[in-house]
């Protein structure tokens, strides 16, 4: 099978730094791709790694270990509107049928 | 361009009842999928499509048809509606869905209810 853990929540203050982490059982897929959902509604595209290390944008800092099956998604300066749910998700090759699965979401609260 | 749309934004069916949620896209994208989502369960794939007239089952595909016959259109169908199937339904999008970088895009949802 394959499978993708989040925390279900994670709860930080404003202009704190925060890491959810994302561990994964699958083999096979082309990179892990990070996802934010404010309130239910349609989730938007946030980071992606293709290859061990580090990929920042912005405030938003993304990493992936293959070799640890293991990524995480780092915000840094938190806002207020930060306050969202994120997914970490993983592209299968399209000769495994192009799927994107989805971890089950980590909650992040902002406090001030 | 409009994006990734869904009709209805809400929908109240009875058990047993069918309908077809609506999903297009301008973008000219290749791949569309469905995902339903549930509290605490994350986003699961129930049917996906690489081009027209090309169509594959996800993770929790029973209950649901869909078909393809246009690139723009990826209508999901409820043949016989069960409570099971309450849930955030969202339709999404991508140019080839064949690499990472291939960033998907998300309709707004529809929030289905089935008494």
């Amino acid at each position: 099978g394959q499978s993708l853990e989040q925390p279900s929540e994670v709860t930080a203050v404003e202009g704190a730094i925060v890491q959810i982490n994302c561990t994964y059982q699958t083999s096979g897929f082309y990179g892990l791709s990070w996802y934010q959902q404010h309130d239910g509604g349609a989730p938007t595209f946030l980071s992606y790694n293709a290859l061990d290390g580090l990929e920042e944008t912005g405030r938003f800092s993304s990493f992936l270990s293959r070799s640890d099956s293991y990524g995480y998604l780092l915000l840094q300066e938190l806002q207020m509107k930060d306050s969202a749910s994120y997914f970490c998700a993983v592209l299968k090759p399209y000769n495994q049928g192009g799927k994107l699965i989805f971890g089950q979401g980590t909650e992040l609260s902002v406090k001030p | 361009n409009a994006g990734v749309t869904q009709t209805p934004k809400f929908q109240v069916l009875k058990t047993g009842q069918s309908m077809t949620l609506q999903c297009a896209q301008d973008m000219n994208h290749e791949y569309m999928s469905w995902y339903r989502q549930d509290p605490g369960m994350g986003l699961r794939l129930i049917h996906y499509s690489v081009g027209a007239g090309i169509t594959d089952q996800g993770e929790v595909p029973n209950g649901y048809n869909v078909s393809r016959s246009t690139t723009e259109d990826f209508p999901l169908r409820l043949l016989s509606a069960a409570p099971s199937q309450t849930s955030v339904y969202f339709c999404a999008s991508s140019l080839t869905g064949t690499g990472g970088t291939d960033t998907q895009y998300f309709g707004p949802g529809t929030r289905l209810t089935v008494l």
